[in-house]
């Protein structure tokens, strides 16, 4: 089993629709990362939380420690949305190595 | 704005070439990461340096190697690249100290013949 599961893999929506992606992980953590990938390759980082939520513009996340638990919600998607999202965690032991989520790929439709 | 560059997008190499992929950042940090990225398999860590001449290995360190000789650069090597590396290549930085964000590089897509 991974220590980062994420689901789903594959998610398509329509434009607007509210989108969550979810984020399991096994091992204790000092921090979450949400993480961007649009087609072509560069990967941009969108969150790291250690607790609680964080909100930027219209992405939001939160994590339930105590769950080991996280989600990233997107509001009022839109088609430039469209990426993959990697759920990636610092374990306690060896923050500097992050353990990936195999990561969810985010389809828009206008 | 802060920076990791690759020194390619794309590179097309033949079965038994040596391989270098050098990354640059110009942030100051003191971590650099090589991580190669396979559909279905996700990111996966190769080699890690925390300093100057200083590495770790990753999750998947055979075939390769690493050379970090200035703060800002981070190296990998393909010794003698076969197939089964033909993947996507993605350099990133951070801070040292317990967690950080990291920020990566564009990429590249190396193509082994």
């Amino acid at each position: 089993k991974n220590e980062v599961e994420q689901s789903p893999q594959n998610l398509t929506a329509q434009e607007g629709e509210f989108i969550t992606i979810n984020c399991s992980y096994s091992v204790g953590i000092s921090a979450l990362h949400w993480l961007q990938q649009h087609p072509g390759g560069g990967i941009v980082s969108l969150f790291m939380l250690s607790s609680g939520k964080k909100k930027h513009g219209r992405l939001i996340a939160t994590i339930n420690i105590q769950e080991k638990h996280s989600s990233l919600h997107i509001t009022a998607s839109h088609p430039r949305d469209s990426a993959v999202y990697i759920c990636a965690v610092s374990p306690i032991l060896n923050g500097n190595k992050l353990v990936f989520g195999a990561g969810t790929i985010l389809r828009v439709k206008s | 704005d802060v920076k990791v560059t690759q020194s390619s997008r794309y590179l097309v190499k033949r079965t038994g070439e040596k391989v270098f992929l050098e990354c640059v950042q110009d942030m100051d940090h003191e971590n650099m990461f090589w991580y190669r990225q396979d559909p279905g398999l996700g990111l996966r860590l190769i080699y890690f340096s925390y300093d100057v001449k200083m590495k770790e290995k990753g999750d998947i360190p055979e075939g390769y190697s690493v050379s970090r000789e200035k703060k800002e650069r981070f190296s990998l090597i393909l010794e003698s690249a076969s197939t089964n590396q033909t993947s996507m290549y993605l350099c990133a930085s951070s801070l040292a100290g317990g967690y950080n964000e990291q920020f990566f590089g564009p990429g590249t897509r190396l193509t082994v013949l």
